[in-house]
């Protein structure tokens, strides 16, 4: 069974970097089809995507973000990071890693998270 | 960029059926899916491909998406269904995401 487990600093302070790691246990990080992402949820709100990697280290992010996260991956480890330059108190927010499904069909793209880890708050403040 | 939206709360009684719908433009040319989170927990998937249901989701659950519009259907609500909702779509390399639905089961 695939796990995800998110682990990092619960403070940062403000224009800090934040930086997370996911390891993955149960499969490989280098499996075909497979991206792996952050997606966070401040407090009481919905779910926002960070961005995403392949294995090979192509990347995607959400443009909102401007530029200030940065997602790498190291096979060896079978583990992918995340950091997020400039924080501020509105990047508070519980931060999820996922495994997403990516695949054309027909003329669409289908892409969904199927495994996500259980989470981890990252509070903004001095 | 391209936006999701669904309404903030849909409330039902038990054992009827709860419909959640997802609106973004031309959305049934894409494909969408559908995640479930309770309090406390990470988001789990439930419908992913418009209409297909992940291993171990119960069948009362499916979806469907055409012109504008996507819907998730929960047919015979549980209490146990209680929860948020959100619909995601990708577009143009980048993952969007619904506001989410409180569904109320009362």
């Amino acid at each position: 069974q695939l796990q995800l487990q998110e682990s990092g600093p619960g403070l940062v302070k403000p224009s800090e970097t934040l930086s997370l790691t996911c390891a993955v246990s149960g499969g490989s990080i280098s499996s075909s089809n497979y991206y792996w992402g952050w997606i966070r949820q401040p407090p009481g709100k919905g779910l926002e995507w960070i961005g995403s990697i392949y294995y090979s280290g192509n990347t995607y992010y959400n443009p909102s973000l401007k530029s200030r996260g940065t997602i790498s991956v190291d096979t060896s480890k079978n583990q992918f990071s995340l950091k997020l330059r400039s924080v501020t108190a509105a990047d508070t927010a519980v931060f999820y890693c996922a495994r997403s499904t990516s695949v054309g069909v027909n003329t669409a793209m289908v892409y969904y998270f199927d495994y996500w880890g259980q989470g981890t708050l990252v509070t903004v403040s001095s | 960029s391209y936006e999701l939206t669904q309404p903030p709360s849909v409330s039902v009684s038990p054992r009827q059926t709860a419909s959640i719908t997802c609106s973004g433009d031309r959305l049934g040319d894409k494909y969408a899916c559908w995640y479930q989170q309770k309090p406390g927990q990470s988001p789990v998937l439930v419908i992913y491909q418009d209409t297909k249901r992940p291993s171990g989701i119960p069948e009362r659950f499916s979806g469907s998406n055409s012109g504008n519009t996507a819907t998730l259907t929960i047919s015979g609500t549980q209490a146990m269904d209680e929860a948020d909702y959100y619909c995601q779509a990708w577009d143009s390399s980048t993952v969007v995401f619904g506001g989410g639905t409180k569904l109320t089961v009362l």
